[in-house]
């Protein structure tokens, strides 16, 4: 079936730090990758997307590329603000089919 | 800016009762969808529609059942309220046709049933 596997536990830096969320993902033919971010006592919303292999994804200083021979999505910020604080979520989309598969969610902290 | 809204941000109920959980998106989306959150576990789907008056059940459906009588209104019903139904509760929209179409989320309700 098709599954989105991120890394375990929260994880906890201090304002300026590189930011690194490993996405892997498992899919019967080929998807879309996404990465949502939750804010605070807010729903989800889209932080970025790529749609084919090799394609990166940008917004607010957060990239990941689709990494077809590594089935990966790594969300990656080169220098992270107290504001980026939220749940990330990666998720999957294949085509026909109306339905994302996610990834349970990693809580970062920002300390200042 | 596209909307989607959910009609309580907070609720509580006691267990047996009925629970209606609305949602109204204002972006023409064909497709919409029930998910719960809880932590440790992520985002579960319990239902989504297509369109109206068509529903399929996601990966959690039992206890819960859907409405969609109006293309822009998707409700959950919780027939019987249990304590284990204790979360919060994501409503999101999108385009039909194709999920490279992001799909946009309400705020969430967060549900207590004791």
């Amino acid at each position: 079936g098709n599954s989105v596997t991120q890394m375990e536990g929260p994880v906890t830096l201090s304002e300026e730090a590189f930011l690194t969320i490993n996405c892997t993902y498992t899919a019967t033919g080929y998807p879309s990758l996404f990465w949502y971010v939750q804010y605070p006592g807010e729903g989800l919303q889209l932080l970025l997307k790529a749609t084919k292999a090799d394609d990166k994804g940008s917004n607010k200083g957060f990239e990941a590329t689709y990494r077809k021979e590594t089935t990966s999505f790594h969300l990656e910020k080169g220098s992270v603000q107290v504001s980026d604080s939220a749940v990330y979520f990666c998720a999957l989309g294949l085509y026909g089919n109306n339905r994302l598969a996610f990834g349970k969610g990693n809580q970062v902290v920002v300390i200042p | 800016d596209v909307k989607v809204t959910q009609s309580s941000r907070y609720l509580v109920k006691r267990t047996g009762e009925k629970v209606f959980l609305e949602c109204v998106q204002d972006m023409d989306h064909e497709n919409m969808f029930w998910y719960r959150q809880d932590p440790g576990l992520g985002l579960r789907l319990i239902y989504f529609s297509y369109d109206v008056k068509m529903k399929e059940k996601g990966d959690i459906p039992e206890g819960y059942s859907v409405s969609r009588e109006k293309k822009e209104r998707f409700s959950l019903i919780l027939e019987s309220a249990s304590t284990n139904q204790t979360s919060m509760y994501l409503c999101a929209s999108s385009l039909a046709g194709t999920s490279y179409d992001e799909q946009f989320f309400g705020p969430g309700t967060r549900l207590t049933v004791l």
